[in-house]
């Protein structure tokens, strides 16, 4: 029982690239999320999908762009690459229905920096 | 405002020492009340929730609410060089959480 996945852990791009960060879980959940957690800003909500099917934005979804591929699933693209989006980028996941309190499992983490 | 606003810190205290963290939040309709714990390098676990005014203790972690005066605590007795991280209050509303920035805490053997 893995958890929660993301891949790459590491990426360096330049300004303008495109990339996917991958997250998948095995925990039968319903809802996963993306955050991203920059020094003394805490971690933000970029994207959200409560049910397989649906994806909402969050706090900060600008410049980004996701996928709910499966249940499993949640994809995060950067489409062109700013530095301002340097950052280190988590996945997590919750039951959501089952617990009021809505704990959310989280990933390792994506560290991406952007020249 | 920042729904969340969380003491910055860092903090840094002897082993043994106890840890008071705190949080405040602006939203009156908040019902659960959260600390996350995160080691360095890896992602936010959740350390204890709790939905009501008062205190829940967990071993050596007590939350404590204060919903009139929206304010959340975390204390940690007898500190140890293992709860060395950085600790996140999270409050839950319509199934989104909302992070305070997290306050760092070192705790010197």
């Amino acid at each position: 029982n893995a958890g929660v996945t993301q891949t790459p852990k590491f990426q360096v791009l330049k300004t303008g690239q495109s990339m996917t960060l991958q997250c998948a879980q095995d925990m039968n959940h319903n809802s996963m999320y993306w955050y991203r957690q920059d020094p003394g800003m805490g971690l933000r909500l970029i994207y959200y999908s409560a049910s397989e099917g649906t994806t909402d934005k969050g706090e900060v979804p600008n410049g980004y762009n996701v996928s709910r591929l499966n249940k499993r699933e949640f994809s995060l693209r950067l489409e062109s690459a700013a530095p301002s989006q340097t950052s280190v980028y988590f996945c997590a996941s919750s039951a959501q229905g089952l617990k009021s309190y809505n704990e959310q499992f989280f990933g390792p983490g994506t560290r991406l920096t952007v020249l | 405002q920042k729904e969340v606003e969380q003491d910055p810190g860092p903090l840094s205290v002897p082993e043994g020492a106890i840890v008071s963290l705190n949080c405040t939040y602006s939203n009156s309709a908040f019902q659960y009340f959260m600390w996350y714990r995160q080691y360095s390098r890896k992602g936010p676990e959740l350390l204890m929730y709790t939905y009501s005014s008062g205190n829940k203790e967990d071993g050596r972690f007590t939350a404590q609410v204060d919903k009139s005066s929206k304010y959340i605590s975390l204390f940690i007795r007898d500190s140890q060089p293992s709860d060395s991280a950085t600790y996140l209050c999270a409050i839950c509303h319509d199934y989104k959480l909302s992070f305070g920035a997290g306050t760092t805490v070192t705790v010197r053997a």
